[in-house]
């Protein structure tokens, strides 16, 4: 089955440790974004990718880094620098990045920097 | 950025009829309005979208005010699986899709 997949589903990490979290997807999608989710809150767009080698900052893209080198695959790194690391991380795509376009999401990877 | 505006919760009862509303006063002749439902631990889910008239599919309803100012999602009989946190989100070409808070759901047996 297509869809999305983002490992793993839980990590923990040592603070001043930089950590990349994975997505993958299969659906042959131009698309793909990183979002962010703190308890109780709605999700917050970290960066976004409308096609391979192309990516742009969102909201809140400081401390995190992203690469777009094959249309499957939208690695998002954690970096030391994020102050408040700790978090649930969603991963998205679409076909493209038109209007009529749905996003399809990953179940997350809950993070935990102590 | 064009924004919407949702209540943060709303109750229904099992098996009765759900309307969710979304108000979305700046939205622009070609952003189409997008509906998603996020369960706990779970990645959010697609539900419907539209542009200008009503849709319907599997899940739910859409009705979107002639103005387009506003839409409500309609869940035609609420089950105690639909119990989600609901994003009304405007879609913008060659734009990210932005996430407010949302609506939480809670249906009562």
């Amino acid at each position: 089955d297509g869809g999305i997949t983002q490992s793993p589903k839980y990590l923990f990490r040592k603070e001043g440790q930089n950590v990349t979290l994975s997505c993958e997807q299969n659906l042959n999608h131009d698309a793909m974004y990183w979002y962010r989710q703190d308890p109780g809150q709605g999700l917050r767009l970290i960066y976004y990718s409308q096609i391979v080698n192309d990516f742009q900052k969102g909201d809140i893209a400081e401390g995190y880094s992203v690469s777009r080198e094959k249309k499957e695959s939208f690695p998002l790194t954690v970096t030391s620098a994020q102050k408040n690391p700790t978090a649930f991380y969603l991963c998205a795509s679409s076909p493209d990045s038109s209007y009529n376009s749905p996003l399809h999401f990953g179940n997350g990877t809950r993070l935990t920097v102590t | 950025d064009a924004k919407t505006t949702q209540p943060n919760s709303m109750e229904s009862n099992e098996e009765e009829p759900v309307h969710l509303p979304c108000n979305h006063s700046t939205i622009s002749g070609t952003d189409y309005i997008h509906w998603y439902r996020q369960l706990p631990s779970q990645g959010p889910e697609y539900v419907i979208h539209g542009l200008t008239s009503n849709v319907n599919n599997r899940m739910a309803s859409l009705a979107i005010a002639e103005d387009r100012k506003s839409s409500t999602l309609i869940l035609h009989r609420a089950t105690l699986r639909d119990a989600a946190v609901y994003y009304c989100i405007l879609r913008v070409y060659n734009n990210d899709m932005r996430f407010g808070a949302g609506t939480r759901l809670t249906v009562k047996p």
